[in-house]
């Protein structure tokens, strides 16, 4: 079965400054997408980064990038320059690439930023 | 445009009402999802509706009972909770292709069962 684990459940950072939030998954798929997801305490899920296992090149979206290494099913997600709006809970997640519409989503990381 | 929304925002409900909760999404999506998320935790898949049919039902309890009246729409018709059904309900979307596309999500509705 799949699973997908977060190991920190609280962070904080600085504005400003970076972070980075761990994820761990394991599978025995070999094709399969992995998401970062943001859902502030305003509550509405928003995806901040997708990964296609595929895809040896780590995604990146602005200031946020992935740390994507396959053998050793690790996905860690990177804030640059810290802003008091990335306060958030962020939740790491896998999708099977074939059959399924299951999203499996880790426990989830919150995120505090300080000034 | 990648927006889902749901309504209401808030609904409280005693245990032998019955009520409904409704999303929608106009992005030609053909894959509709509801998701249950109590506090701090992630968000749990109760139901898929692939090309407006129930393709997953992940043993969400008959009180709770999805519909999807086309591929714009879906409800989620509450009847007989129990407090501890209390929670936020997530409606998504996504392509619906199966090819690990984006799921988007709705803003909730946060339940409060009495």
């Amino acid at each position: 079965a799949q699973t997908v684990t977060q190991s920190q459940p609280e962070m904080s950072v600085q504005e400003a400054e970076t972070v980075t939030l761990s994820c761990t998954y394991d599978t025995s798929e070999s094709d399969y997408y992995l998401f970062w997801y943001k859902q502030p305490p305003s509550r509405q899920m928003i995806l901040v980064i997708r990964q296609e296992a595929y895809k040896q090149q780590n995604a990146t979206e602005n200031r946020f990038s992935v740390n994507f290494q396959k053998a050793a099913k690790s996905f860690s997600l990177k804030i640059s320059d810290s802003q008091l709006g990335d306060a958030a809970m962020y939740f790491c997640a896998y999708r099977i690439f074939y059959n399924t519409d299951k999203l499996i989503f880790g426990t989830g990381t919150r995120l505090q930023v300080f000034p | 445009d990648t927006e889902v929304t749901q309504t209401p925002k808030h609904l409280v409900m005693g245990m032998t009402n019955k009520k409904s909760l409704k999303c929608e999404q106009h992005m030609g999506h053909r894959a509709m999802y509801w998701y249950k998320q109590k506090a701090k935790k992630p968000p749990e898949l109760m139901f898929v509706y692939s090309y407006e049919k129930l393709s997953i039902n992940e043993s969400v309890p008959s009180r709770f009972s999805p519909e999807c009246p086309n591929s714009s729409l879906l409800n989620l018709h509450l009847h007989a909770l129990q407090p501890e059904d209390s929670a936020l309900y997530l409606c998504a979307s996504s392509q619906g292709d199966r090819s690990g596309e984006t799921q988007y999500f709705g803003p909730g509705t946060r339940l409060l069962v009495l």
